[in-house]
């Protein structure tokens, strides 16, 4: 596909549990954010990578959460030990360019609840 | 913690109707970017004004931009039932953090 996309869409936790979220950017992308939105709020900075840097991780609500993007395409945000406070939707948005400020396509989400 | 902030936060108007949202932030900013999410779905890019920038149209969009009180507005004109949605304001300071608003939640009645 031509856009940004995600898996899965949805995604039920057990408290305790790790989960694993993928984003495919669009192809070519250098830059890659990861954002968390609550119900009826904006979206959150997570964290941005520019290529496989990792360049800012300021985002992350704490050391539970772990970002990756190995080969400058495909990333992955891993939860670890889910609290109920992690859940959101977890949005994934790619720019063609090396800097934050340009225009981000986005993915339409993983939508992440634990019970 | 979030730059932007819409108002209103919540809006209803008729289909034909203007509406217009508007965005505060804090800091100064590179530009500017106005994105629709309708439910369910991800966000997508209406427009984005420069800093330097003062007023700019897309088809019924126009926004303005005012540096000196930290402010924007979008006006879509003749609304439509399809621009159901919500609206939120983007700003970047020059790093590499994109900070969002909390939204305006248009419903336009057909």
């Amino acid at each position: 596909g031509a856009g940004v996309s995600q898996s899965p869409r949805y995604k039920v936790a057990k408290r305790g549990q790790d989960v694993a979220l993928r984003c495919d950017p669009i192809s070519g992308h250098v830059s890659l954010f990861w954002y968390q939105q609550a119900l009826g709020q904006g979206p959150e900075f997570l964290t941005y990578f520019q290529n496989e840097a990792q360049l800012d991780k300021s985002g992350l609500p704490s050391d539970r959460f772990f970002a990756e993007r190995p080969e400058g395409s495909v990333s992955t945000l891993k939860i670890q030990r889910t609290q109920q406070e992690d859940s959101a939707v977890y949005l994934c948005a790619s720019s063609p360019g090396g800097q934050a400020k340009n225009i981000q396509y986005f993915g339409a989400g993983t939508r992440l609840s634990v019970l | 913690s979030q730059q932007g902030e819409e108002d209103p936060q919540a809006l209803s108007i008729q289909e034909g109707e203007n509406a217009t949202m508007n965005c505060s932030y804090k800091t100064s900013i590179n530009n500017l970017q106005w994105y629709r999410q309708n439910s369910g779905r991800g966000l997508v890019h209406l427009i984005l004004i420069r800093s330097n920038e003062r007023e700019k149209h897309s088809g019924r969009l126009r926004v303005t931009l005012d540096t000196s009180k930290k402010s924007s507005s979008l006006l879509i004109t003749a609304s439509r039932a399809a621009d159901t949605a919500s609206y939120f304001c983007a700003t970047n300071t020059g790093g590499f953090k994109t900070i969002f608003g909390a939204g305006t939640r248009l419903f336009v009645k057909a």
